[in-house]
């Protein structure tokens, strides 16, 4: 949706590894944002970003880290993976204006 | 803080018939936009209809309709002539002044009867 694609699709990883997620956008929209989804909670926002190197923290942002070097890049890290962050997570962005979120196809992460 | 709810965890409705999806929400501020996405099983999260907080006008988008309360702070979902295609998980969201920094609800799940 709206040229935004995220890698993995899947991915099944250790207690304790770092895990790195990565969304990339064609629009150049300026804001992006890291959202998990975990059944009963909806979606809650992890981090986001409003430009290059521009990120804050979301409402359940412990345990992760972002970084974005590029307006089209914006990456999800898991330092230490816990069985706690076994989810799906999505990327989404926006621009500016008028223009909705646009969300990308999600990642599900499970961490064992 | 802000806040989404949606108090119905599941809905059903036969084919043809309309269904409206409830949602509440909190916040302290004046100018904002409400949301309802769509997830079908393959996960993909689809915009369905989109209101602006200063537009007492109820946005509809073909078949989906919304009954927008400002003062109740309601939010509610019509969904006319249901057809299959409409099962789906649906998600109430706001953006509290601040699009992108979506707070959702937790969701209600739509069965389609045929």
């Amino acid at each position: 949706d709206a040229g935004i694609t995220q890698s993995p699709r899947h991915k099944v990883t250790e207690t304790g590894t770092p895990v790195t997620l990565r969304c990339h956008q064609t629009e150049n929209h300026r804001y992006m944002y890291w959202y998990r989804q975990d059944p009963g909670h909806g979606l809650r926002l992890i981090h986001y970003s409003y430009g290059v190197k521009d990120t804050d923290k979301g409402e359940v942002s412990d345990g992760y880290s972002v970084s974005r070097s590029k307006t089209e890049d914006f990456l999800l890290t898991l330092e230490s993976a816990t069985s706690s962050q076994t989810s799906v997570y999505f990327c989404a962005a926006w621009g500016t204006g008028n223009s909705p979120l646009h969300f990308g196809n999600g990642t599900r992460l499970t961490v064992t | 803080a802000q806040t989404v709810t949606q108090s119905q965890p599941e809905m059903s409705v036969q084919e043809a018939e309309t269904v409206t999806l409830s949602c509440t929400y909190d916040t302290s501020e004046s100018d904002y936009y409400l949301f309802w996405y769509k997830q079908p099983p393959s996960r993909q999260m689809i915009l369905v209809i989109r209101q602006e907080a200063y537009k007492q006008q109820n946005a509809t988008e073909n078949r989906f309709s919304v009954n927008f309360q400002k003062a109740a702070k309601s939010f509610s979902l019509k969904i006319s002539d249901s057809q299959l295609g409409d099962a789906a998980m649906y998600f109430c969201a706001s953006d509290g002044g601040s699009q992108g920094n979506l707070i959702f609800g937790k969701g209600t799940k739509l069965s389609v009867k045929p």
